[in-house]
């Protein structure tokens, strides 16, 4: 099994609507969970952090699921400017991050 | 602030050539890193700097080498340059309390 696993997409979604994917992590020790963003040919950068209560962050929802392994993004009210890759990342037992390939997400008007 | 910045941002190299990555940041962070991202896998973390004077090995070292000049610049050593080394290549601080990690706009490597 990978270490981290995401469905590389793309998610084609219509202007408005709710999307939501997921990323399956295998080190159980992991503590710590991100979320980034990569536009196409750019830098990633964070979106937000997950936290074991699950966190808010406007028309974005981030959860984490220690029993079965995995976080998941949710993204309200969809925007054309949401179309982008979303990384998902942890960190290993030596507090390095390990990184997704990605969920290539495109918001249709 | 500039933040974190490489260069160069585009590098066409023949097998064999070698050549420097540069990154210079001015968060005043202690943690520097190199990433390579190739199509289709995540980041992957060819070494890191946690202070000024420590370097470490990442997941994928081999063919590489780096200098933590001092905190502000952690550079990237290409010795002799393979195709498999054609990347897209990012340098990457870490800020400790929040865990997150800032990067740069990376540099498009194409070895032929």
């Amino acid at each position: 099994r990978k270490e981290v696993e995401q469905d590389p997409g793309p998610f084609n979604v219509p202007e408005g609507a709710t999307v939501a994917f997921n990323c399956t992590y295998s080190n159980s020790a992991s503590q710590s969970f991100f979320w980034y963003r990569q536009d196409c040919r750019k830098e990633p950068k964070l979106l937000m952090s997950v936290y074991s209560s699950g966190n808010e962050d406007g028309r974005f929802t981030a959860q984490l699921n220690r029993a079965s392994q995995y976080i998941s993004l949710l993204i309200r009210d969809s925007k054309l400017s949401d179309s982008a890759t979303y990384l998902c990342v942890f960190s290993d037992s030596n507090y390095q991050l390990i990184w997704g390939a990605g969920t290539k997400l495109i918001i249709k008007p | 602030n500039a933040g974190v910045t490489q260069t160069p941002k585009f590098q066409v190299l023949k097998t064999g050539q070698s050549m420097t990555l540069q990154c210079a940041q001015d968060m005043n962070h202690n943690s520097m890193y190199w990433y390579r991202q190739d199509p289709g896998m995540g980041l992957r973390l060819i070494y890191y700097s946690a202070s000024e004077g420590t370097t470490d090995k990442g997941e994928v070292p081999n063919g590489y080498n780096v200098s933590r000049l001092n905190k502000r610049e952690f550079s990237l050593r290409l010795e002799s340059a393979a195709p498999s080394q054609t990347s897209v290549y990012f340098c990457a601080t870490h800020r400790e309390v929040v865990e997150t990690q800032y990067f740069g706009p990376g540099t498009r490597l194409l070895v032929l």
